[in-house]
């Protein structure tokens, strides 16, 4: 049971590259989100959805695109990287039923140049 | 908008200490609080949770404490055992039913434990 799968775990990419960050769990959560983490704040929530064919935004939702085709995978798309996007990025899941902890990846840390 | 806030961006202590970590929150609708731990080059580990119709909740050496009145939140970690050195995050679930997801976060206490 490999949990929540993120990859690749570093990036770096030049302004207005684009580029898509993988998530992938395997325990059959419905509900998946991306979060990133800037330093000295704490993790803002970018994109989430609770099913396979439903989006929606979270907090910093601006320059990030997500699609959710099957239960498994949550893509984040970077369509023109910004200086800005410099981040780590988290990946996280849980279950729809009840009030149950998100579980996280271990990041994908992304440097726009 | 509304945040999770921590008092102490920073704590030191000795193994073997008890340590506290403090965070205050601002919406009194929040019902479900969590607290994470986040080592270097991981991503944050759950630890403990409490639901809003509960004042205390105890795990394997960590305690959560909820004061809805001053609406603080404490994690209570015994005997600090140097592995226990990470960042700390209290995370907030502002409503309940399909955003319980949604997670507000706080800024984050490090913790370090000297041998």
């Amino acid at each position: 049971n490999a949990g929540v799968t993120q990859t690749p775990k570093f990036q770096v990419l030049k302004t207005g590259q684009s580029m898509t960050l993988q998530c992938a769990q395997d325990m059959n959560h419905e509900y998946m989100s991306w979060y990133r983490q800037d330093p000295g704040m704490g993790l803002r929530l970018i994109h989430y959805s609770v099913g396979a064919g439903i989006t929606d935004q979270g907090e910093v939702p601006n320059g990030y695109n997500v699609s959710r085709s099957t239960t498994e995978d949550f893509p984040l798309r970077l369509l023109s990287a910004a200086p800005s996007q410099t981040s780590v990025y988290f990946c996280a899941s849980t279950q729809i039923v009840g009030n149950s902890p998100l579980h996280f990846g271990n990041g994908t840390r992304l440097t726009v140049t | 908008g509304e945040s999770v806030g921590l008092h102490l961006p920073t704590l030191s202590v000795q193994e073997g200490d008890n340590s506290i970590i403090n965070c205050a929150y601002s919406n009194s609708a929040s019902d479900y609080f969590i607290w994470y731990k986040q080592e270097s080059g991981k991503g944050p580990q759950f630890i403990i949770d409490i639901r809003s119709n509960m004042d205390k909740r105890q795990g394997q050496r960590v305690t959560v404490l909820l004061n809805k009145t001053v609406k603080h939140l404490s994690l209570q970690i015994a005997a600090t055992q140097p592995g226990d050195s990470a960042v700390y995050f209290c995370a907030e679930n502002r409503a309940g039913g399909t955003s319980y997801g949604k997670l507000t976060f706080g800024q984050g206490t490090i913790l370090t434990v000297h041998p």
